[in-house]
């Protein structure tokens, strides 16, 4: 089937503007997972899914990074006024249901490069 | 908080030799998983292998297998008869055993191992 994909693979904004990535996971998946990329700071954690509730977001760095899930499938990542800092690898994965496949393993897309100007 | 550290940032084989990639970890959990990921230039993050912890047997799949040393907080991953398609960054990664049968799973990634393979 499907793998989880991400859109747009690559986006170059200007500083100051607002971006959001999309991720779509592999169906049926009912966890949703982001985590970010970068040089300096390695993979970091930014917020949890299950379902279209976010019970940890506990990664976000800043007010200015929030993100949705809506139908239980397509989530989104909004980063508003954009910060040179932001610049980073944007992962998405999601994790199927007990029962439906390897438990607690998480099965990545091929990342949003974002670049701020 | 639960920590993942590699300790080779760089490493290198030649084809069809064997390769061991370390990894440890800290954490106060008795029950946990511990991940191999592999993310070649593509940017894709492969899952390579995947173990419970409270499964004292070592987890293999095909040329990969890892050795679990749970009271030294060790996860090396072996990988054997290396391929030129197995160059890429090698991460470790933990994540905590969830509670109540929900699935979560928050993965705490290590810095990372770039594998180089010669020819």
């Amino acid at each position: 089937g499907a793998g989880v994909s991400q859109s747009p693979s690559n986006k170059v904004t200007e500083k100051g503007k607002d971006v959001e990535l999309r991720c779509d996971p592999i169906s049926g998946h009912t966890a949703l997972y982001w985590y970010r990329q970068s040089l300096g700071q390695g993979l970091e954690f930014l917020i949890y899914f299950q379902g279209n509730s976010a019970p940890d977001k506990s990664g976000l760095p800043s007010d200015r990074f929030s993100a949705e899930r809506t139908g239980g499938s397509v989530s989104t990542l909004t980063i508003q006024r954009t910060q040179q800092e932001d610049s980073a690898v944007y992962l998405c994965a999601s994790s199927p249901p007990p029962g439906f496949g390897p438990r607690d393993t998480q099965y990545f897309g091929p990342g949003t490069r974002l670049t701020v100007l | 908080a639960q920590t993942v550290t590699q300790s080779q940032p760089e490493m290198s084989v030649q084809e069809a030799e064997t390769v061991t990639l370390s990894c440890t970890y800290d954490t106060s959990e008795s029950d946990y998983y511990l991940f191999w990921y592999k993310q070649p230039p593509s940017r894709q993050m492969i899952l390579v292998i995947r173990q419970e912890a409270y499964k004292q047997q070592n987890a293999t799949e095909n040329r990969f297998s890892v050795n679990f040393q749970k009271a030294a907080k060790s996860f090396s991953l072996k990988i054997s008869d290396s391929q030129l398609g197995d160059a890429a960054m090698y991460f470790c990664a933990y994540s905590p055993k969830n509670a109540g049968g929900t699935s979560y799973g928050k993965l705490t990634f290590g810095q990372g191992t770039i594998l180089t393979v010669h020819p």
